[in-house]
């Protein structure tokens, strides 16, 4: 396995832009998952896959965020409309399961900083 | 509002010693249990995980679980600077899929 994969790794964009960001899963993994990481706190559930089907989107995820998984492989996660209060990093984590147990896995992340 | 509560530290150890570090949750259905270490600056990566009662072993790390409690335990023994880190606690929720992050326990293990 070489990993999930996320890209860009950082993005700078001034309030009012569009940014799309992209998760490579690990080969096989049938679910990807989107958090969203601020300083001191753990990540936030924002949206799940199950192959290519969105199974589950956070309450707290507003219509500006939109999410697809194509084909059940790359998933894109896309923000418009950006507000400073979206600066965090974003994270894309895939599993399958092994044990009994979905063990997820994370990518590095995207940093995002809205100016 | 389903939660994962861990105190935010730091913890402050010497080196050699056992770290101890605790977690409590509200969803009493929850089913899995992880465990993942977080450098500052990097993603988290997963530790370990348990699902049953009891201790489960890997290496220097002890995950321990008392679900009557909703309480979940990570033991690091002989820690090193290495293990300098934030670690999440996370938890699956009864529907199976949606994982719930504690905000962390930053350790620091003095050399």
């Amino acid at each position: 396995d070489t990993g999930v994969s996320q890209n860009p790794r950082h993005k700078i964009t001034k309030r009012g832009q569009n940014v799309t960001f992209r998760c490579d899963p690990i080969s096989e993994h049938n679910r990807l998952y989107w958090y969203r990481q601020t300083l001191g706190q753990g990540p936030e559930f924002l949206t799940y896959f199950q192959n290519e089907a969105q199974l589950e989107k956070s309450r707290l995820l507003s219509d500006r965020f939109s999410a697809e998984r194509p084909k059940g492989s790359f998933s894109t996660l896309e923000i418009q409309r950006t507000e400073q209060g979206d600066s965090a990093m974003y994270l894309c984590a895939s599993s399958r399961l092994a044990g009994g147990v979905y063990e997820q896995y994370f990518g590095p992340g995207t940093r995002l900083t809205v100016t | 509002q389903k939660e994962v509560e861990q105190n935010s530290g730091p913890l402050s150890v010497p080196e050699g010693a056992i770290a101890s570090l605790n977690c409590t949750y509200s969803d009493r259905g929850s089913q899995s249990f992880f465990w993942y270490r977080q450098y500052s600056g990097k993603s988290p990566e997963l530790i370990m995980f348990i699902y049953s009662n009891g201790d489960k072993e890997d290496g220097r790390f002890t995950a321990q679980l008392n679900k009557a409690s909703q309480y979940v335990s990570l033991l690091i023994r002989d820690s090193q600077p290495s293990d300098s880190a934030t670690y999440l606690c996370a938890v699956r929720d009864t529907g199976g899929f949606k994982t719930i992050f504690g905000a962390g326990t930053r350790l620091f293990v003095k050399a």
